[in-house]
């Protein structure tokens, strides 16, 4: 079992909030990862990082932020919360090296705005 | 994802084997995935191939890779109620080793 934990499981908050997804991983892994995908569908990564002070946005674009100033922790944040950002956000954790490195999933935040 | 392609759904009876398969484009894939996720749970890491490999079992999944024709799939044999999900295939690429590329996944669903 991969040891990688997404606060909360589900939100459901009204519009204009500020929401902080809370994402940690006691691997020790450098590479993070945010994912968003809309239910039974595929996967669209929003945001990753190689390590500490690295952020990066992904394929998909996303009005989110992200901030890595530990290893173990990698939260997601939206300044003011929109219906257009209710969906499930994923977070992965893999480890460094150039072989294989699979990525370990939380269970993740399924987050509703009204 | 538009490079790595799976059917969207099959339906298996229980005790039958299920068979999975997903399409890829990048001949620079490295390692090939297989995940699977159960409702409203994230995803689980089932299996993997490298892709100078060209089968892997492991207990009731076999993974077949076909790195001529880009396709891989995945055999699950006595398929049970508890298979019953959603099965991701996905990709790294030696440009970019750190990204899965995932397919938009297949649901299985298993009759009693």
């Amino acid at each position: 079992e991969a040891d990688i934990y997404q606060t909360p499981r589900y939100l459901v908050i009204g519009t204009g909030k500020k929401i902080t997804l809370e994402c940690s991983q006691t691997m020790g892994h450098d590479k993070m990862y945010w994912y968003q995908q809309d239910p039974g569908m595929e996967l669209h990564l929003i945001h990753y990082s190689y390590g500490v002070n690295s952020t990066e946005k992904g394929d998909l674009s996303s009005e989110s932020t992200v901030s890595r100033i530990r290893t173990e922790h990698f939260p997601l944040t939206l300044e003011s919360a929109r219906p257009s950002h209710t969906s499930q956000y994923l977070c992965a954790s893999s480890g460094a090296g150039s072989g294989n490195q699979p990525q370990h999933f939380g269970d993740g935040t399924r987050l509703s705005i009204l | 994802g538009e490079d790595v392609e799976q059917s969207l759904f099959l339906s298996v009876r229980e005790g039958d084997s299920s068979v999975i398969n997903c399409t890829y484009t990048d001949s620079s894939s490295t390692y090939l995935y297989w995940y699977k996720q159960e409702p409203g749970a994230g995803l689980q890491l089932l299996t993997y191939i490298f892709s100078n490999m060209d089968m892997k079992q492991d207990q009731r999944l076999t993974v077949l890779l076909n790195k001529k024709d880009k396709h891989l799939s995945l055999r699950i044999a006595d398929t049970q109620t508890g298979d019953s999900a959603i099965y991701f295939c996905a990709e790294t690429r030696m440009d970019s080793s750190y990204k899965l590329i995932f397919g938009s996944g297949t649901r299985l669903l298993v009759r009693p």
